[in-house]
């Protein structure tokens, strides 16, 4: 069965700290996807990037960089030199391709909350 | 563009009262979705739809209804509404099926509280 786990309820930085938020997956099938969502304050949840299970090419946009290791079944998301605007809950989703609950195949992690003090 | 837009935003409901959320995007998507999101719990899809007329239950589905009569529209009906239905509800939609990898676009969401 498909799981998303993120540990991390809440993180607590000062700006300008890198910070690094986990997510380990679960998942039978070679053929899946992941995600990184982001919900802000305002409530709208955001994509921020999707990765297939082929390519483990660690991904750089801008402060965000994601580093995706099926040998541990991870997909974590860094952001370098935070800054207040990151403040939000993240979320990591799996997606997987032959199966999955309902139309949409995904399944979401808890979420972590990202503080970013100024 | 607009996007996925849900109304209301916030909205308080006695026990037993009814209502319905309402979800309309204007990107052409035939995958439409509903989810609530409780506390630290993540987001459970409540219903899906595949394109007009077509809805399907997911995870939750106990005490909602749906209907899609149109590619826009894809309203959330709640029928006696219970305390265990206070939530956060998203509406979201996708061009082809979240499951092949699509990504999904969210409403803003709607704060709902049954006292």
């Amino acid at each position: 069965a498909q799981k998303v786990t993120q540990a991390q309820t809440e993180i607590s930085v000062v700006e300008k700290e890198d910070v690094t938020l986990d997510c380990v997956y679960e998942t039978r099938d070679t053929t899946y996807y992941l995600f990184w969502y982001k919900q802000p304050p305002s409530g709208e949840l955001v994509f921020l990037i999707r990765r297939n299970s082929f390519d483990e090419q660690n991904e750089i946009s801008g402060r965000y960089s994601w580093n995706f290791q099926k040998s541990t079944s991870s997909f974590n998301f860094t952001i370098t030199a935070s800054q207040v605007v990151d403040s939000a809950v993240y979320f990591c989703a799996l997606s997987d391709f032959y199966s999955g609950g309902g139309a949409d195949g995904l399944t979401f992690g808890k979420g972590t909350h990202l503080i970013i003090q100024p | 563009n607009a996007g996925v837009t849900q109304t209301p935003k916030f909205r308080i409901l006695k026990i037993g009262q009814s209502m319905t959320l309402q979800c309309t995007q204007d990107m052409n998507h035939n995958y439409m979705y509903w989810y609530r999101q409780d506390p630290g719990m993540g987001l459970k899809l409540i219903y899906y739809s595949v394109g007009a007329g077509i809805t399907d239950k997911g995870e939750v589905p106990n005490g909602y209804n749906v209907s899609r009569s149109t590619t826009e529209d894809f309203p959330l009906r709640l029928e006696l509404a219970a305390p265990s239905q206070t939530s956060v509800y998203f509406c979201a939609s996708s061009a082809t099926k979240g499951g092949s990898g699509e990504k999904l676009f969210f409403g803003s969401g709607t704060q709902l509280s049954v006292l």
